[in-house]
C-alpha cells in the first residue's frame, strides 16, 4: 500500500508569513508523529497524535507552532509568523496502534524561511 | 549531553568491505533500540528493532547487536554496496514510553567504488 506522504516537498516563505505542512499517514495507522530535522542535527520530536487527540505536545518549540489531525487521518502542522530558525526539514511518521510502534516516515517537507 | 551518542561521525569505505557503527546510550530504563537508515533527502527507514532482552538481530546484510549491561549497540554492514551510502541513526525509546524516540545524530557512511 501507499506510504506516508507529505506536501509540499519544498516550501520557501518569507519571514513573518504563516505556513501549513500536510501529512497523509498510512491507512490504518492511528498514531502520527511530527519531527523537525535541522541541518547537522538529530531528529527533534514535536508532537504525537493518537487518533485526533495529541497526548504529547511537549516538543512544540513555541506557541507559533500548532498541529491538528482530523478524521484520524490527515494532519496539518502550522507555523505562524515564521522565523529563519524555523528553516528545517519537517518529517511526519505514522505507526500501528500496537507495539513496538514501528514508525514509518514520509519524505519530509523542506522549509526555507528567507 | 546527548542521551544517544554515535561513532564515528562519518566513515568512508570501499565497496565490498565490511564496517561497524557504534552507539552508546544513557537512556534508562529503556524499552527498545532501533537502527534507521536515512538516505539523503528521504525520511528514515527502520532496519532493526531490538528489545532489552535481545542481543542480536539481522536484516539482510545488516546485523545489529545490543549489550544492555554496557548500554552499547553496534550495526555491522557486510559486503557493502554503493546503495549503503546514507546516514545510520541509532534510536532508543524509554521504558513505558515506546512512542517517544530519542535520536542519535547518526553516522554518515559513504561507500566508494
Amino acid at each position: 500500500g501507499a506510504g506516508v506522504s507529505q506536501s509540499p516537498s519544498n516550501k520557501v516563505t518569507e519571514k513573518g508569513k504563516d505556513v501549513e505542512l500536510r501529512c497523509d499517514p498510512i491507512s490504518g495507522h492511528t498514531a502520527l508523529y511530527w519531527y523537525r530535522q535541522s541541518l547537522g542535527q538529530g531528529l527533534e520530536f514535536l508532537i504525537y497524535f493518537q487518533g485526533n487527540s495529541a497526548p504529547d505536545k511537549s516538543g512544540l518549540p513555541s506557541d507559533r507552532f500548532s498541529a491538528e489531525r482530523t478524521g484520524g487521518s490527515v494532519s496539518t502542522l502550522t507555523i505562524q509568523r515564521t522565523q529563519q530558525e524555523d528553516s528545517a526539514v519537517y518529517l511526519c511518521a505514522s505507526s500501528f496502534p500496537i507495539g513496538p510502534y514501528e514508525q514509518y516516515f514520509g519524505p519530509g517537507t523542506r522549509l526555507t524561511v528567507t | 549531553k546527548n542521551q544517544v551518542e554515535q561513532s564515528p561521525q562519518s566513515l568512508i569505505i570501499l565497496e565490498g568491505k565490511n564496517c561497524t557503527l557504534q552507539c552508546n546510550y544513557t537512556v534508562s530504563p529503556f524499552s527498545n533500540l532501533r537502527w534507521y537508515k536515512q538516505d539523503t533527502g528521504r525520511g528514515p527507514v527502520s532496519l532493526t528493532i531490538m528489545t532489552f532482552s535481545e542481543n542480536t538481530k539481522s536484516n539482510g546484510r545488516y546485523t545489529a547487536t545490543l549489550d544492555a549491561d554496557t548500554k552499547q549497540s553496534s550495526l555491522h554492514i557486510t559486503a557493502s554496496q554503493l546503495s549503503d551510502s546514507a546516514s545510520y541513526i541509532c534510536v532508543v525509546s524509554e521504558a513505558g514510553n515506546n512512542r517517544k524516540l530519542i535520536w542519535g545524530l547518526g553516522t554518515s557512511l559513504a561507500v566508494n567504488p
